[in-house]
């Protein structure tokens, strides 16, 4: 069965340093989304993809994030310059139409 | 924005029990309620999910009910086994509108005792 997957499991690093995280989506899906949850907390919306431009983003996707679909294949997550509050388990999720998001393992980030 | 509400944040049942687990959401342009399942270090597996035109959905022992009146929807478990076990979320959004990112709601540790 088809699975969304994500690299680095884990990844630590110093505030202030830039970040990639890179998601594999399941091959025939349009749809792209990022969500991030911090440690105890609620699962929160980042960003959605679709047709290579963001269709809707959240107020925590703000200037230092931004996201690329440099491939065919891949679905990438950037933070610029990080800080200690973007340490959070972060998700890539991918779907063929508006419904149905299936969701990667997640990347760790931890921000010292 | 949408704010979806969960209950209760722990749950434990025997085994062969029933669990339900409720949640409210605020915002009634809401249409597509998915059930995710998150086991210890893995991410949310898509259980099951409902429509706002339908009142309930089932699949083996798993249902979702609807009440779009009320503005609430609940997950039914039957015959709880131990691997049932993990933190459930639920999730609303307007995925009919192309604004399709999904509202969680706090999660409910699930544990089934054997």
């Amino acid at each position: 069965e088809p699975e969304v997957t994500q690299t680095p499991s884990h990844q630590v690093t110093q505030m202030g340093q830039e970040v990639i995280l890179r998601c594999v989506p399941i091959s025939n899906h349009l749809y792209f989304y990022w969500y991030r949850q911090i440690l105890g907390q609620k699962v929160e919306f980042l960003v959605s993809f679709y047709n290579n431009e963001i269709s809707e983003k959240s107020e925590i996707f703000d200037d230092q994030f931004s996201v690329e679909r440099p491939d065919g294949s891949n679905f990438t997550l950037k933070i610029r310059s990080t800080k200690l509050e973007d340490s959070a388990m972060y998700f890539c999720a991918s779907s063929t139409t508006t419904y149905e998001q299936y969701f990667g393992p997640g990347t760790r980030l931890t921000v010292t | 924005g949408e704010n979806v509400e969960q209950h209760p944040s722990t749950l434990s049942v025997q085994e062969g029990d029933s669990a339900v687990i409720k949640c409210t959401y605020s915002d009634s342009a809401s249409n597509y309620f998915p059930w995710y399942k998150q086991e210890l270090g893995k991410g949310p597996q898509l259980i099951i999910d409902i429509r706002s035109n339908v009142g309930e959905k089932k699949d083996q022992r798993i249902a979702v009910t609807l009440n779009k009146t009320a503005k609430h929807f609940s997950l039914h478990i039957t015959e709880t086994q131990p691997e049932d076990s993990a933190v459930y979320f639920c999730a609303a959004s307007m995925g009919w509108t192309g604004a399709n990112n999904l509202f969680f709601g706090t999660g409910t540790r699930l544990t089934v005792i054997p």
